[in-house]
């Protein structure tokens, strides 16, 4: 079956402009994570759903980072005005169950490599 | 495409080799460990994990053991092939928190 699917691959913006990547997770699964990966650093936790539930959303670096899931599945990471350091690879991972006590598998994407001028 | 293993700890390893990679783990709360094996361009693969209960677990061709006393993981891998070259991370969690928290990235270099 299909993995996590982002898109754009690759994203380049001016400073100041606003950007929109989307994740699309496997089918059916419940739990969605957005990671910010840095040049040569692993991947730092940005925000997660659970279904349309925005239930963690500490690892935003500013109020121009913004996340939805309007309806459970597809994701939107929108970042407003960017800036330099905003360059980063944006990953996305989903996972099947949801909710404390239950661990599992996060899957994945590509990644969106967003390089801001 | 872009490394991303740039300025990380390399291991070069002569194919058929056995490998070892080292992580120390920060939160001694954590109570669920992942090994993800990241290649250039694409995004952290899954590859074995562990829960807090166990100390050892194995896998196709790797094992990973861990030490909570220490916070010390370890991930195994036997005779390691040209394709297992790539940065290898540890992710660690705890049972009432779903977000990950990735240790430093270890890049391993297959010499064939």
């Amino acid at each position: 079956g299909a993995g996590v699917s982002q898109s754009p691959r690759y994203k380049v913006a001016k400073r100041g402009q606003d950007v929109a990547l989307r994740c699309d997770p496997i089918s059916g699964h419940v739990s969605l994570f957005w990671y910010q990966q840095a040049l040569g650093q692993g991947p730092e936790f940005l925000t997660y759903f659970q279904n349309e539930a925005q239930l963690d959303k500490s690892g935003l670096p500013s109020d121009r980072f913004f996340a939805e899931r309007p309806e459970g599945s597809v994701s939107t990471l929108k970042i407003q005005r960017t800036q330099q350091e905003d360059s980063a690879v944006y990953l996305c991972a989903s996972s099947l169950r949801g909710g404390t006590g239950k661990m599992d598998t996060q899957y994945f994407g590509p990644g969106t490599r967003l390089t801001v001028l | 495409g872009e490394s991303v293993g740039l300025h990380l700890p390399t291991l070069s390893v002569q194919e058929g080799d056995n490998s070892i990679i080292n992580c120390a783990y920060s939160n001694s709360a954590s109570d669920y460990f992942i090994w993800y094996k990241q290649e250039s361009g694409k995004g952290p693969q899954f590859i074995i994990d562990i829960r807090s209960n166990m100390d050892k677990r194995q896998g196709q061709r790797v094992t990973v053991l861990l030490n909570k006393t220490v916070k010390h993981l370890s991930l195994q891998i036997a005779a390691t092939q040209p394709g297992d070259s790539a940065v290898y991370f540890c992710a660690e969690t705890t049972r009432g928190n779903n977000r990950l928290a990735f240790g430093k990235g270890n890049q391993v270099v297959v010499i064939p």
